[in-house]
């Protein structure tokens, strides 16, 4: 069980807005950054999102974060049938001296 | 361009041994700190393992610690993860993935993975 909780499954249609949360606790969200991943079916995961809401070179603005005292947010907009994947905060825990990730949360774009 | 290829990968028995690679090309590997990132079959990602540049620092998932190390090699610009002592549930894809130079610790160059099996 992760330590980062994150819903197993959200769904939505093409075009509209959907939410990811993820909520943890002080040691890891609440005193340090947040990051967000894209694993696609049978590859690697992504970078989406890092230092709670910067975008790397290359991701759409229609990927967008937050971070609110221990929990973190991915918004997706404009939703297209290839944003279906798995979905994963990511953040390091400073009482644990540890990487962690949520369980992951698979879009469905109906 | 940025590359990050993982090896070493197979089939073990439990209480075995293996030794994965990653080799890098297309940054300074000597500034970054890496990571080791793995994901049973069918599962959610698992941090392993952290190793800071320069080797100061070495982080390990209580899961694996005292059983994997971690270790570098700035010359080859790879990094490796040696693992000892291998149970059932180690079995998972391995990624090697590079740390961005940002304010957390968040994986921007992932490799393909390496498949590892244990089993009898």
């Amino acid at each position: 069980q992760s330590v980062l909780t994150q819903p197993p499954s959200v769904s939505a249609a093409p075009g509209q807005k959907v939410t990811i949360s993820c909520s943890g606790s002080s040691p890891n969200i609440g005193n340090n950054y947040v990051s967000w991943y894209q694993q696609l079916p049978g590859t690697a995961p992504k970078l989406l999102i890092y230092d709670n809401n910067k975008r790397p070179s290359g991701i759409p603005d229609r990927f967008s974060g937050s971070k609110s005292g221990t929990s973190a947010t991915l918004v997706i907009t404009g939703l297209q049938t290839g944003d279906e994947a798995d979905y994963y905060c990511g953040t390091w825990d400073t009482s644990l001296s540890a990487g962690m990730f949520g369980g992951g949360t698979y879009l469905t774009v109906l | 361009e940025v590359q990050v290829v993982e090896s070493g990968g197979g089939l073990v028995k439990p209480g075995g041994s293996l030794r994965l690679s990653c080799a890098t090309s297309g940054f300074t590997f000597s500034s970054y700190f890496m990571n080791w990132v793995r994901q049973a079959p069918g599962k959610g990602l698992e941090w392993v393992s952290a190793i800071s540049s320069r080797d100061n620092y070495r982080f390990y998932a209580d899961s694996v610690k005292g059983r994997f190390t971690i270790s570098r090699d700035d010359a080859k610009s790879s990094l490796y993860l040696q693992m000892n002592s291998l149970r059932a549930e180690d079995t998972a894809v391995y990624y090697c993935a590079r740390v961005m130079a940002a304010a957390g610790t968040p994986l921007d160059y992932w490799g393909q993975g390496t498949l590892v099996t244990v089993s009898s």
